[in-house]
């Protein structure tokens, strides 16, 4: 089977830096994903790692070491509006279907 | 180019009914993937549909869910005799290839409530 296993909440100042964390078990692995989703609405694609290293998108990085089924995902200089529910995600090779971890949720605090 | 759309929004029903959610996916894209989100957790896998074929349908219930994607239309997720535990959002998401290497865009969700 596959689990991926992140932290339940996680708390910081605007400004800040936060990094969150994901572990994985997968029968087969084909990239890290990790999504955005805030309070009622719908999952928005933040990132994704196939190969290992450190992927950048503005103020979002995004980490993976295969050899430690480990990744992260790190948020820089947060606003308010960074405060949302973060998923990672592994893909299906064959049919792309993705498989959750149980989401972070990031508070922002002023 | 609009983007995945779902319908209705918000459904409540009573227990025992039935419920028809909707989803267009984006223009160009043929694969259409159900996901259910109970309150306070994570995305869960439900089908995967092309045009006219169920793919891959490993997390549905074995009864009273079923799934289409009709030639011409929206796919369809039907659960039928409702019960309070069907409660939750159903997203869909559509990609324009299968596999690990395309990104999924989702929908704005139906947030199903039933009483």
């Amino acid at each position: 089977g596959q689990s991926l296993e992140q932290p339940s909440e996680v708390t910081a100042v605007e400004g800040a830096i936060v990094q969150i964390n994901c572990t994985y078990q997968t029968s087969g692995f084909y990239g890290l994903s990790w999504y955005q989703q805030h309070d009622g609405g719908a999952p928005t694609f933040l990132s994704y790692n196939a190969l290992d290293g450190l992927e950048e998108t503005g103020r979002f990085s995004s980490f993976l070491s295969r050899s430690d089924s480990y990744g992260y995902l790190l948020l820089q200089e947060l606003q308010m509006k960074d405060s949302a529910s973060y998923f990672c995600a592994v893909r299906d090779s064959n049919t792309g279907k993705l498989i959750f971890g149980q989401g972070t949720t990031l508070q922002v605090k002023p | 180019n609009a983007g995945v759309m779902q319908n209705p929004r918000h459904l409540v029903r009573r227990r025992g009914q039935e419920a028809r959610l909707r989803c267009s996916p984006m223009k160009g894209h043929s694969h259409v993937y159900w996901y259910r989100q109970l309150p306070e957790e994570g995305l869960k896998f439900m089908v995967y549909l092309q045009k006219e074929n169920i793919i891959d349908e490993s997390g549905m219930p074995k009864e009273r869910f079923s799934a289409e994607f009709p030639k011409e239309g929206p796919s369809i997720l039907r659960i039928q005799q409702v019960v309070r535990g069907d409660s939750a959002a159903y997203f869909c998401a559509s990609s324009p290839k299968a596999g690990s290497a395309y990104e999924q865009f989702f929908g704005p969700g139906t947030r199903l409530t039933v009483l």
